[in-house]
């Protein structure tokens, strides 16, 4: 059981430059979520998901794009990458109550 | 409304001692609770939780103290270890409807040996 495991675990990108993040659960969660982490702000919600095929703007949604083709997989993209992008970017999925987080993926744009 | 303030930003704390992290809501639809810990490299896990029907939760060292007519709760460390040292995310839930989460702004522990 391998819980949410998210790749890559660090990227560095060029301003305008595009990518994807990876997201993947193995505990049929229906909900997941993807969060940006930074210093002082603690953790926003950028999009989620409530299950397959749907998605949702959380906070701060501008700038990225997220598709839920399969339960298991939540993909966060970014378009057009811009400095303030970057962030450690967190994807967790929900049981009940309870939030599961991936180890982060550590995102640098210059 | 939707905020969850948060205090103190940091904290050092004596081995043994005690370490308290305070948060304060505004939105009375909150009804969950839950405390964070997360290690440097690492996500965020959950610690321990509370609904707003008890005052007081206690799980090993850990407590957590809700006053729901100042909407306030807390997080109390007791014999605080150095394995403790962490940042410390408090939330608050709306478990009606999607569930979303509003997390404080994070509390960097550091606990002295």
């Amino acid at each position: 059981n391998a819980g949410v495991t998210q790749t890559p675990k660090f990227r560095v990108l060029k301003t305008g430059q595009s990518m994807t993040l990876l997201c993947a659960q193995d505990m049929n969660h229906e909900y997941m979520y993807w969060y940006r982490q930074d210093p002082g702000m603690g953790l926003r919600l950028i999009h989620y998901s409530v299950g397959e095929g749907t998605t949702a703007k959380g906070e701060v949604p501008d700038g990225y794009n997220v598709s839920r083709l399969k339960k298991q997989n939540f993909l966060l993209g970014l378009e057009s990458a811009a400095p303030s992008q970057t962030s450690v970017y967190f994807c967790a999925s929900r049981d009940w109550e309870t939030q599961y987080f991936g180890p982060g993926t550590r995102l640098l744009v210059l | 409304q939707q905020q969850v303030k948060q205090s103190p930003q940091s904290l050092i704390v004596q081995k043994g001692g005690i370490s308290i992290i305070n948060c304060a809501y505004e939105n009375t639809a909150f009804d969950y609770f839950p405390w964070y810990q997360q290690f440097p490299g690492k996500g965020p896990a959950l610690l321990i939780a509370i609904r707003p029907d008890v005052s007081e939760k206690k799980e090993g060292r850990f407590t957590i103290s809700f006053n729901k007519s100042a909407k306030q709760f807390s997080l109390h460390i007791m014999d605080s270890q150095p394995g403790d040292s962490a940042t410390y995310f408090c939330a608050a839930v709306t478990t009606s409807g999607t569930y979303k989460y509003i997390f404080g702004t994070g509390t960097r522990l550091k606990v002295l040996a």
